[in-house]
């Protein structure tokens, strides 16, 4: 069964603190997202990998840095966590290189990041 | 890019055909229309993917009409277990201009018994 784990399903951190959200997926996929979701607005893309140590901004990045380092694990860093980061963050990955559809989107349970 | 535009929520009754339509006026000739569904505290699942006409599997059909400009999920006989949130999606994947790939707000289904 296809699985993609994030490492922590709820997180409590402080203003100021670095956060490290991590994500592996045992699927061979060449393609990583981290998402935040937050109520009304949905899903949003902050950053995403198309391969080893390669990384593209999504539509939100500022606050937030990303690290791929090997194919199977992609980390989403809040260098200095601040109240406006609680939200669901949620990590994906898909199959393929440039392709002309969006292929299946496989998603991990997500992690709800709370920071005060 | 293309955004989408679904209605917030609908409401049901189990055993009825649902239809959730997402707008999308600015989808460009190579993007794919997809739909997901998310329970409440995990992530998305693939329902769907179409790019005109009609598709359909095991759990749903998706009407595109000719000039794409919107689709239609279809759920038949819904049960109270697809209470849950539909997101409509269009894009056209990785590329050389990165992944194009937006979600919507999302539309709450409420199956009622």
């Amino acid at each position: 069964d296809v699985k993609v784990t994030q490492s922590s399903r709820y997180l409590v951190k402080r203003t100021g603190e670095k956060v490290f959200l991590e994500c592996v997926q045992d699927m061979d996929h060449e393609n990583m997202f981290w998402y935040r979701q937050d109520p009304g607005l949905g899903l949003r893309l902050i950053y995403f990998s198309y391969d080893v140590k390669m990384k593209e901004k999504g539509d939100i990045p500022e606050g937030y840095s990303v690290s791929r380092e090997k194919k199977e694990r992609f980390s989403l860093i809040l260098e200095s966590a601040s109240t406006n980061q609680t939200s669901m963050y949620l990590c994906a990955s898909t199959s393929g290189t440039a392709t002309a559809n969006t292929g299946e989107l496989f998603f991990g349970e997500g992690s709800r990041l709370t920071v005060l | 890019l293309a955004k989408t535009t679904q209605p917030i929520s609908m409401d049901s009754y189990e055993g009825q055909e649902v239809n959730i339509t997402c707008s999308h006026n600015n989808i460009a000739t190579n993007d794919y229309i997809t739909w997901y569904q998310q329970f409440p505290s995990q992530g998305p699942r693939f329902i769907i993917q179409g790019y005109k006409t009609k598709v359909t599997n095991e759990v749903a059909s998706l009407f595109i009409p000719a000039d794409r400009k919107s689709s239609t999920l279809s759920l038949p006989r819904v049960s109270l277990s697809d209470t849950a949130v539909y997101y409509c999606l269009v894009g056209d994947g990785i590329g050389n201009g990165g992944f194009k790939t937006i979600f919507g707000a999302g539309t709450r289904l409420f199956v009622k018994a």
